[in-house]
C-alpha cells in the first residue's frame, strides 16, 4: 500500500482562489516533498520539509507537517491557470533507507 | 543545461522482445532511480541506486533489470517484456540522498507492450 495518500483525488477551483492539498503518511519519516506533475510529463520538485520543522514557505506555496498526525497539507495561494497539474507528496521512510515513496496525488484544475 | 535524458520517448514493442531504455544525467549526481506511473497507483520505484556499482530493489522490481557502470547512466532493462509492463516510466537523480535532496525527472518513456 501506499505511504502517502493526498486527499482530495481532485479537486477545481477557480482562478485566484487558495487551493489546499492533504497527504497522509502511515510510518515515522526524516523528510516530506511535494512535486507538480503536468499531464504525462516529468515531476518537478516544489519543496521539501523535514521532521522538525512545521512549516516551510516558497512563494505562493505554503506547506505545513504535523508529525503527530503523520499529515501534511500544500497550500497554494492565488491560484492561476498554469498551476493546472498534479501534485504528489513523497516520504522517505526514517530508518535509513534510500527509497522515496510517493503518494498518488492530487489533480488540481483551475478554472480561468 | 542541468537535466535527466530518457531515451526513447515512446516505445511500443511485442511480448518478449528485449529493450533498454535509456538514462543519462549531467549533474553528477550519486542517486539515481526508476519509477514507473500507472493510472490509480501514482509513481512505484522499480530500482534504485546510491552509486556506481551499487543497485537495490524498489518496490516493483520483478521483470527488470539495471546497472550503473558510469555516474552519469542508469539504463532500466526488460529482458522479456510482457503487456503489465505497460506504463509511463521515469528516471529520477538527486545530489546524493534521496530523503534530503531534490529529485530531479526525466521528461518520461510510454511503454506499450502488446
Amino acid at each position: 500500500s501506499q505511504q502517502g495518500e493526498e486527499d482530495p483525488q481532485a479537486l477545481s477551483i477557480q482562478e485566484g482562489e487558495n487551493a489546499t492539498m492533504n497527504c497522509s503518511y502511515k510510518t515515522s519519516i526524516n523528510n516530506l516533498q511535494w512535486y507538480r506533475q503536468n499531464s504525462g510529463r516529468g515531476l518537478v520538485h516544489l519543496i521539501l520539509i523535514r521532521s522538525n520543522e512545521r512549516e516551510k514557505h516558497s512563494g505562493r506555496l505554503r506547506v505545513t507537517l504535523d508529525t503527530s498526525k503523520k499529515s501534511s497539507s500544500l497550500l497554494i495561494t492565488a491560484s492561476r491557470a498554469a498551476d493546472t497539474a498534479s501534485y504528489f507528496c513523497a516520504t522517505d521512510l526514517n530508518f535509513g533507507n534510500e527509497k522515496l515513496t510517493f503518494g498518488t496525488g492530487t489533480r488540481l484544475t483551475i478554472i480561468p | 543545461e542541468a537535466q535527466v535524458t530518457q531515451n526513447p520517448r515512446y516505445l511500443i514493442t511485442v511480448t518478449g522482445k528485449k529493450l533498454t531504455v535509456t538514462c543519462s544525467q549531467n549533474m553528477n549526481h550519486e542517486y539515481m532511480s526508476w519509477y514507473r506511473q500507472d493510472p490509480g497507483l501514482g509513481l512505484r520505484q522499480i530500482y534504485y541506486s546510491m552509486n556506481v556499482e551499487v543497485t537495490d530493489k524498489g518496490d516493483v522490481p520483478e521483470g527488470y533489470k539495471v546497472s550503473r557502470k558510469e555516474k552519469r547512466n542508469f539504463p532500466l532493462i526488460l529482458e522479456s517484456p510482457s503487456p503489465n509492463q505497460t506504463s509511463l516510466y521515469f528516471c529520477a537523480s538527486s545530489l546524493i540522498s534521496v530523503g534530503h535532496y531534490e529529485q530531479y525527472f526525466g521528461p518520461g518513456t510510454r511503454l506499450t507492450v502488446t
